[in-house]
């Protein structure tokens, strides 16, 4: 167990909908990733939030958007979904800003019908 | 080809074989990390290497590091069935925001 949790482990929803991905660093950690693999493009990041800020940009579409809060906690929301943003979304935390280790959370499965 | 892309991309071995994994990059790195995935599991962290290590090990793991190739290997000895699993390597980039680039991964099969 990394003591990064996300909620939901599986989500099923259907084109045009919008859904809301939660994720719960580990205790102590300032930096959360997320990411998205799916079977074609591997896994490809999204974006980086430390200490409540936005720190890095990745691949992240228009349509997503993510934020962390004071509590640490961040949420990543998937609006006007498409068939091909069905995936696997992780959340990772580290405990600075910088390039060590990254503790990965078990994912959310999202399938868009 | 990408910053860290690993070679092969399949391998499947007999247990009680060693595995070998290898991962090339293209821009110079602060370090190179290797992350282990269960099928649809989390990825979860084996090993960290330096720029300025050469090699380390970590139980059954060996991984080196040559950062005049840009290239790195993975091996685990002694396999096991409970070794099946994907095997990611992942650079940290000196220039770019991104903190760490993962490879497509190594889908790693161990037959009993």
């Amino acid at each position: 167990d990394s003591g990064v949790t996300q909620t939901p482990k599986h989500l099923i929803t259907a084109t045009g909908q919008r859904v809301t991905l939660r994720c719960s660093p580990r205790s102590g950690d300032l930096s959360v990733y997320w990411y998205q693999q799916s079977l074609d493009q591997g896994l490809q990041f999204l974006i980086q939030y430390y200490n409540g800020e936005e720190r890095a940009k990745g691949n992240i579409l228009e349509r997503f958007s993510a934020q962390q809060f004071p509590d640490l906690h961040s949420e990543l929301n998937l609006s006007s979904l498409e068939l091909g943003d069905s995936a696997l979304y992780f959340c990772a935390s580290s405990v600075g800003d910088s390039q060590e280790t990254q503790y990965f959370g078990p994912g959310t499965r999202l399938l868009v019908l | 080809s990408q910053q860290g892309e690993e070679d092969p991309q399949a391998l499947s071995i007999q247990e009680g074989e060693n595995a070998t994994m290898n991962c090339s990059y293209k821009t110079s790195i602060n370090n190179l990390q290797w992350y282990r995935q269960n099928s649809g599991r989390g990825l979860v962290h084996l090993i960290l290497i330096r720029s300025n290590e050469r090699e380390k090990h970590s139980g059954r793991l060996r991984v080196t590091l040559d950062t005049s190739k840009k290239s790195s290997s993975l091996l685990i000895t002694a396999s096991r069935a409970a070794d099946t699993a994907s095997y990611f390597c992942a650079t940290a980039i000196i220039q770019g925001a991104q903190k760490l680039v993962f490879g497509q991964g190594t889908r790693l099969t161990i037959n009993p």
